[in-house]
């Protein structure tokens, strides 16, 4: 039962445009939305959140949107660089009890490549 | 060190044996969590330790893992009677306190082969 899920598993733009990635879910306990950012080799890295009392949050090139009641958030990157290529999770988390503690749930992850 | 450290980073290993696996988390952290990646998927919970606390093992898939985290620091994940499906990135993540809204930081991963 994937709770989370990211349907394009490769994005392709080029430098300077708008990267959009997308993201799914179907649990309505959910009520904090994560980005993560992964290169080769390394452990996924924080990048931005939004709590579902808000359906926007932006910082500097990133801005993430959140829209309820279709249960779908995405991710935007203007203007997307060379650097940005990764690959970026989507993680979903709930207050589930007392010692579940905020675990993430993950998408399948998309890949970013930008094109100079 | 300043991050979340893991070890090994690669390893290799036949099919019925066991293997452990390492995780130092960031100093201080009181949450420390063990995800994997398979192929083709998501990360995937398997266990959270917060303190002093009973873990929540409720994402180990089989009672052949385990996992125990000592003083409260180091964390060690052990794989019984190893399967090829357990062929994964193992990734290991602190946290500081039990808030939702504080990050967990990643280690780089052991990238598991069960051949």
């Amino acid at each position: 039962d994937q709770q989370v899920k990211q349907n394009s598993p490769s994005l392709s733009v080029q430098e300077g445009r708008i990267s959009i990635l997308n993201c799914d879910y179907t649990n309505s306990m959910f009520d904090y939305f994560l980005w993560y950012k992964k290169y080769p080799a390394e452990g996924p890295t924080f990048l931005i959140s939004i709590s579902s009392i808000k359906d926007k949050n932006e910082d500097g090139r990133f801005t993430v949107f959140l829209n309820k009641s279709a249960k779908h958030l995405s991710l935007h990157i203007v203007p997307s660089q060379p650097g940005d290529s990764a690959v970026y999770f989507c993680a979903a988390s709930a207050l589930t009890g007392e010692t579940s503690g905020s675990r993430l749930t993950f998408g399948e992850g998309t890949q970013l490549t930008v094109n100079p | 060190g300043a991050g979340v450290s893991q070890s090994p980073s690669n390893k290799v290993t036949e099919k019925g044996k066991d293997v452990e696996l390492r995780c130092d988390p960031i100093s201080g952290h009181t949450a420390l969590y063990w995800y994997r990646q398979s192929l083709g998927q998501g990360l995937e919970f398997l266990i959270y330790f917060q303190g002093n606390s009973a873990p929540d093992k409720s994402g180990l898939p089989s009672d052949r893992f385990s996992a125990e985290r000592t003083g409260g620091s180091v964390s060690t994940l052990t794989i019984q009677r190893t399967q090829q499906e357990d062929s994964a990135v193992y990734l290991c993540a602190s946290k500081l306190g039990r808030s939702l809204y504080n990050e967990q930081f990643f280690g780089p991963g052991t990238r598991l082969t069960v051949l």
